[in-house]
């Protein structure tokens, strides 16, 4: 399987955007790169996710470099909600779910006040 | 809609002893997996199943066992505890939607098992 490598660890500070990135060097044309985040105590949820072209929603943006080996997910303005461990993972697209994610240890991002 | 329900929260149990970790979900999703997650590392998949009456292996499935009598319920049962299974279990699920629609999966608030 391919993998992700992520920073152990990044600060921001309150209100200025954050930029998480993501190396993936062995994706594949099929994987799809998603972006889960897990608040302290709390289950993962889920962010955004993206195959080639960049992706915005109501909570982050995805930007996918052309050679798809490395993304970044951009949060516009941190909040000290942000504040928790981001997950970048790779996956297949199968039958229009996203299944069996393989998670890594993953960013914790803290957010200073 | 509740989302994904998890009981108990929290569990102590000893070595040896049986349980059956309790999950379910209101949203008719068809997929539903049971993750567990180890101090300051990520989840690992257990066991999943894609609908009523279907069930397969994750990447550490020894130990636990699943059914999937109905849509809504995805018990997770511990035969025999070690204490290598004390860690944090997160059940989740998703629409296992035709096409091409993305469907995220939605997790659960987690137990934390201790085995003594």
């Amino acid at each position: 399987d391919a993998k992700t490598t992520q920073p152990n660890s990044m600060e921001s500070n309150e209100e200025e955007p954050v930029h998480l990135p993501c190396n993936h060097s062995t994706i594949s044309g099929t994987d799809y790169i998603h972006w889960y985040r897990q608040l302290p105590s709390q289950g993962p949820e889920y962010v955004i996710h993206g195959l080639t072209s960049n992706v915005n929603n109501r909570m982050a943006s995805l930007a996918i470099a052309e050679d798809r080996k490395s993304s970044t997910l951009i949060l516009h303005r941190a909040t000290l909600r942000d504040a928790a461990v981001y997950y970048c993972i790779l996956g297949k697209f199968s039958s229009g779910s996203a299944r069996q994610l393989t998670f890594g240890s993953g960013t914790q991002l803290t957010v200073l006040p | 809609n509740a989302g994904v329900t998890q009981t108990p929260k929290f569990q102590v149990l000893k070595t040896g002893q049986s349980m059956t970790l309790q999950c379910a979900q209101d949203m008719n999703h068809e997929y539903m997996s049971w993750y567990r997650q180890d101090p300051g590392m990520g989840l690992r998949l257990i066991h999943y199943s894609v609908g009523a009456g279907i069930t397969d292996q994750g990447e550490v499935p020894n130990g636990y066992n699943v059914s999937r009598s109905t849509t809504e319920d995805f018990p997770l049962r511990l035969l025999s505890a070690a204490p290598s299974q004390t860690s944090v279990y997160f059940c989740a699920s998703s629409y296992s939607g035709k096409g091409t629609s993305y469907n995220e999966q939605f997790f659960g608030p987690g137990t934390r098992l201790t085995v003594l």
